[in-house]
């Protein structure tokens, strides 16, 4: 298995810029989650999905992000416009729920590096 | 709610050196437990896990026991090498699933030769 695949790995972008982040979770994954890491803040989670749907979305700072998950296989998120203090690493990771020593267990992305200027 | 807390880094040791980082945590019921590891520029990785009282997860030389009577989940290694170097973070997940991970700040780990 290929794992989650996040892209793009870096993105440098200017202030007021939009920034779209995508990622592919596992195969047979029912849960999708964000995070952002930074310095200052550690590992925070923005947003999660299950079966493509936002269960809870309290962690996004601002209207200026958000999320979409069209189908099992892909999800999106987008920040518009784009701030300096946005910058930081995102990470996605997918689980699944069901039997198996394995389930409850999240599988992270490489995350995208953003920064913006 | 639901919270873990680890102890503060960084943590510097000698290679081979005994390690121990320290996780207690509070939550109702009985929460699944989580040991994961972030290597430089990687994402964070399932180091270990236990999903009941007095199981030990073990991996790569860690091992960590989950202990109900002291909530407490602490990450030991009986001699650690330069490789060990990262960031470890305690984590749990709820009674009843729902596969939302509630982490620690994380703890980094030195070590040199």
């Amino acid at each position: 298995d290929a794992g989650v695949i996040q892209s793009p790995r870096h993105e440098v972008t200017e202030m007021g810029q939009e920034v779209t982040l995508r990622c592919k979770p596992i195969s047979g994954h029912d849960y999708l989650f964000w995070y952002r890491q930074t310095m200052m803040r550690g590992l925070e989670l923005l947003i999660y999905f299950n079966n493509n749907v936002p269960i809870d979305d309290s962690g996004m700072p601002e209207d200026r992000f958000s999320a979409k998950m069209p189908n099992a296989s892909f999800s999106t998120l987008k920040i518009q416009p784009s701030e300096p203090r946005d910058s930081a690493v995102y990470f996605c990771a997918s689980s699944f729920t069901g039997r198996g020593r394995n389930q409850e267990t999240q599988y992270f992305g490489p995350g995208t590096r953003l920064l913006v200027l | 709610g639901d919270s873990v807390t680890q102890m503060e880094g960084p943590v510097t040791l000698s290679e081979e050196a005994c390690l121990t980082i320290n996780c207690t945590y509070t939550a109702t019921g009985y929460p699944s437990l989580f040991w994961y590891v972030q290597y430089p520029g990687e994402g964070l990785q399932l180091l270990l896990k236990a999903t009941k009282a007095d199981d030990k997860g073990s991996n790569k030389g860690f091992e960590a026991t989950y202990r109900k009577e002291t909530t407490s989940f602490h990450l030991e290694k009986g001699s650690v090498q330069v490789s060990d170097s990262a960031v470890y973070f305690c984590a749990l997940s709820p009674t009843g699933g729902g596969n939302k991970l509630t982490f620690g700040t994380g703890t980094q780990l030195k070590v040199e030769l």
